[in-house]
């Protein structure tokens, strides 16, 4: 059974950079398959971030592109988010997840983490 | 970018009732659409992909239809556990790939 786990700061600073790892288990990055980062401000909808392919081939949501950085680390089997010069309107849960392929659905999640952008 | 508009917002249903969910797509994603259960706390759940197959282990009171920009998640006999938040998706954007969610649907007991 393939398992997804967000961890990384709860909290962080107006203009700084938001930083989160997804720890895969169950399964092997390098094997395959496409991994993605998707967020949700408090009592909002679903907005996908970003998808990295294990190879290390990315693909961004046009609205956040100059902003975000995915990377993948098969040695750890774990991807990781960066998200720079955050404000408030970046708050939210975020949570890691896996597509089969590029024109798939999201079939496992992480349960997600809220990450607070304040002073 | 192709928005995907969901309707109603809250649906009120008795439990052992129907409940229809409507998703509209701004332009045409063939079948490439999926839709998600969401409850309080919780990751969203895959239901439905391929805009009408089943994922793994979902029962069969849920169903889903339509193609190109018209879609349906029904579920045909409410049980408790299903009320939650839908949302549908599309991932026929590609290249590049941009995968858009719909705004999503409260489902609530009447």
């Amino acid at each position: 059974q393939v398992q997804l786990q967000e961890s990384g700061p709860g909290l962080v600073k107006p203009s700084e950079t938001l930083s989160l790892t997804c720890a895969v288990s169950g399964y092997s990055i390098s094997s395959g398959y496409y991994w993605g980062w998707i967020r949700q401000p408090p009592g909002k909808g679903l907005e996908w971030i970003g998808s990295i392919y294990h190879s290390g081939s990315t693909y961004y949501n046009p609205s956040l592109k100059s902003r975000v950085t995915i990377s993948v680390d098969t040695s750890k089997n774990q991807f990781s988010l960066k998200l720079s010069s955050v404000t408030a309107a970046d708050t939210a849960v975020y949570y890691c997840a896996r597509l089969n392929t590029v024109t798939s659905p999201f079939d496992y999640w992480g349960q997600g983490t809220l990450v607070t952008v304040s002073s | 970018e192709i928005v995907m508009t969901q309707s109603p917002a809250t649906l009120s249903v008795s439990p052992g009732e129907r409940a229809t969910l409507s998703c509209r797509a701004s332009q045409s994603v063939s079948s490439n659409l999926a839709w998600y259960q969401q409850k309080p706390g919780q990751a969203p759940r895959l239901l439905i992909y391929g805009a009408s197959t089943r994922a793994t282990g979902i029962p069969a009171r849920f169903s889903g239809s339509g193609s190109g920009t018209e879609f349906t998640l029904t579920i045909s006999s409410l049980q408790s556990e299903d009320f939650a938040v839908y949302y549908c998706q599309q991932y026929n954007n590609w290249p590049p790939s941009m995968y858009t969610f719909g705004q999503g649907t409260k489902l609530e007991i009447k």
